[in-house]
């Protein structure tokens, strides 16, 4: 099984600034499989990136996605009020799908 | 507009059992491999199981093997998750989910498994 570990744990940070979230594999994947997604408090997670770069439909450009083989990163270029939430990756490779522990985005 | 609504949850006692069910709308569940995903309080999501487009292929989590059993009907648009010898740890918000990279989801049904 394929271990994703995400860092840091938390990061607090204030509106307008940069954040910058990784996601580190237990073996090297395809950036086809790695997705990100963000969670509100009572929420269900919602697509963010796909495909590692790709966003997807109604995701503003300030969140953009990278990485290959076992680093990928999330970056969000200015932090607005609503981008404080929690942040997972997520592989899925043949019949295999984890997720990492998350990290958590507060002011 | 493509909505994935669950139902089927509720308190349940360890060793019960529960069906839950997510009816699509907005495009047709055989067409795109779909999911059944629980979140535990406080915790990270975890795939329970999948089914593919066709429907001959299935994958369980290790933890609900041979406990779960995931099913569709396509002339109701509707996906199925059949839950048996519940235990404590089966507590949860379970998610139905389309396609591997989980771009819709639903709201979720709380699965509760206490005495």
């Amino acid at each position: 099984e394929i271990v994703l570990t995400q860092s840091p744990g938390t990061l607090s940070l204030s509106p307008g600034e940069r954040a910058t979230l990784s996601c580190r594999a237990s073996q090297s994947i395809s950036s086809t499989y790695l997705t990100w997604y963000q969670q509100k408090p009572g929420q269900a997670p919602r697509r963010l990136i796909y495909a590692a770069v790709s966003r997807a439909t109604g995701i503003p450009d300030r969140f953009s996605g990278s990485g290959s083989g076992t680093d990928f990163t999330l970056t969000i270029s200015r932090l607005e009020p609503e981008d404080f939430a929690v942040y997972y990756c997520q592989q899925y490779v043949g019949s295999s799908m984890t997720f990492g522990q998350g990290t958590r985005l507060d002011i | 507009e493509v909505q994935l609504v669950e139902s089927g949850g509720g308190l349940v006692q360890p060793g019960g059992s529960l069906r839950l069910s997510c009816a699509a709308s907005g495009f047709r569940i055989d067409s795109y491999w779909m999911n059944w995903v629980r979140q535990a309080p406080g915790k990270e999501p975890e795939r329970v199981a999948n089914i593919n487009p066709d429907g001959g292929d299935k994958n369980y989590v290790d933890s609900v093997e041979g406990r779960f059993t995931i099913s569709r009907d396509t002339a109701k648009n509707s996906l199925y998750l059949q839950m048996n010898s519940l235990r404590a740890e089966d507590t949860a918000v379970y998610y139905c989910a389309r396609r591997n990279d989980l771009d819709v989801w639903g709201l979720g049904t709380m699965v509760a498994v206490s005495s």
